[in-house]
């Protein structure tokens, strides 16, 4: 969607291998935010950020880890990443509020 | 704990046929609730927030309303174009709701 980015769109990884993906704004938000999506479970919270190094928690975060360097980058890291997290990973933007106004297009990671 | 649970899951109408999604909650201070459309394989859109038991939002054909317990979608004489999943959350770190998935018939 206009103003965020994630990257990559598709990505098919082994178990036990590293994975980062990488979500970019051009909003100057100051909350980001990453969800996976599971069917049965809903969008769930993983970590999220309200500014430049400043991140916290979220609802699902073990096993992820994240980094904000710069206003418009948030990068999730999978540092070993394990079949449970197959999914598809949103992230998402808001100027304000704990609840974000705008998602990106979801990248879809596959972990065999 | 807080939740926010969705009804119903499923959702099939005739088109014109007028219906309402449910979402309720049990949130303490609530601050604010948030509908959104989602599309398949695409990322939620926002569409609504509402902040206080008695308010009303609309757009097209769509009025979200809110108590102090639920909020609903109304839809009215829905289209073909309007099926999509709909999914409602609060102003917290609690899960969204899991969606209802609306389809409407031509």
């Amino acid at each position: 969607d206009a103003g965020i980015t994630q990257s990559p769109r598709h990505k098919v990884t082994e178990t036990g291998t590293p994975v980062t993906l990488r979500c970019h704004q051009t909003e100057n938000h100051r909350y980001m935010y990453w969800y996976r999506q599971d069917p049965g479970h809903g969008l769930r919270l993983i970590h999220y950020s309200y500014g430049v190094k400043d991140t916290d928690k979220g609802e699902v975060s073990d096993g992820y880890s994240v980094s904000r360097s710069k206003t418009e980058d948030f990068l999730l890291t999978l540092e070993s990443a394990t079949s449970s997290q197959t999914s598809v990973y949103f992230c998402a933007i808001s100027s304000s509020t704990r609840v974000p106004r705008v998602f990106g297009p979801g990248t879809r990671l596959t972990v065999l | 704990e807080d939740q926010v649970t969705q009804s119903p899951e499923a959702l099939r109408l005739q088109e014109g046929e007028s219906s309402s999604l449910n979402c309720s909650y049990t949130v303490s201070g609530l601050r604010g609730l948030f509908w959104y459309r989602q599309d398949p394989g695409k990322g939620p859109e926002f569409l609504f927030t509402l902040y206080s038991a008695g308010e009303e939002k609309e757009k097209e054909r769509l009025k979200a309303t809110l108590t102090k317990k639920e909020s609903f979608l109304h839809i009215t004489a829905p289209k073909p174009e309007d099926s999509a999943t709909y999914l409602c959350a609060v102003e917290r770190s609690t899960p969204f709701g899991t969606g209802t998935s609306l389809t409407v018939i031509p």
